[in-house]
């Protein structure tokens, strides 16, 4: 399987920040690579796909780059609502794989 | 955008199977394929397996292959997932999504709730 590697596991920053977080695959995804938003208690939110996409609904405060095996997704300037963690995941094979996550704290 | 509702939570016994279902809403439920994710407590999601539910064809992550077993019924909509033989580390969050677009190589654009699962004797 392909191993996902997120960095850093853990972000404090402030409203208004730009926050950077890097995902790095085993193995080239080519652009097959999504983030996703998760919350306490609720499932993962699709936020970017095809590492660059942003899915329907979701701010443009949000978004995604790289290709191969290194990737980034970046929150222009943070807002409350997006204190979370965030996951990459690949689907450029048929045995999808998770990053371990991201959590942005507020500082 | 589909809805998918899960059923409720379960406690089971080591060595027990559990069934979770997961109904979609809309008329489109054999255009798209079915993922099943869990996620154990402070862990990152874990995929599990995928469905066509025109077809019925299935694919497991190696580590659940003889304990896994997802199945669809196209007259209710709803997609199933059984876990046989269950031990303490399969206490999680089992969660049904869906892939975005027709393709099989896709992301998952709709959730389930989550369904709790405590394996506990």
């Amino acid at each position: 399987d392909i191993q996902m590697t997120q960095s850093p596991s853990t972000l404090s920053a402030s409203v208004g920040d730009r926050v950077t977080i890097t995902c790095r695959a085993s193995q080239s995804l080519y652009s097959w690579l999504a983030w996703y938003q998760q919350k306490p208690g609720k499932a993962p939110k699709l936020l970017i796909y095809k590492a660059s996409d942003l899915e329907s609904g979701v701010p443009s405060r949000f978004s995604g780059s790289g290709s191969g095996t290194e990737f980034t997704l970046t929150i222009s300037s943070l807002q409350p609502d997006d204190f979370a963690t965030y996951y990459c995941q690949q689907y450029s094979t048929n045995s999808w794989t998770f990053g371990q996550g991201t959590k942005v704290e507020i500082k | 955008q589909v809805q998918l509702v899960q059923s409720g939570a379960e406690v089971k016994k080591p060595g027990a199977s559990v069934k979770v279902s997961c109904r979609a809403s809309g008329n489109t439920f054999t255009n798209y394929f079915m993922h099943w994710v869990r996620q154990a407590p402070g862990q990152g999601p874990e995929w599990m397996g995928i469905i066509n539910p025109s077809g019925s064809s299935t694919d497991y992550a190696e580590k659940f292959q003889g304990r896994l077993s997802v199945t669809a019924d196209t007259s209710t909509t709803t997609v199933f997932m059984e876990l046989s033989r269950l031990r303490s580390e399969d206490t999680a969050v089992y969660f049904c999504a869906r892939g975005k677009g027709v393709v099989i190589t896709a992301p998952f654009d709709s959730w389930g709730q989550g369904t709790l699962v405590i394996v506990s004797s």
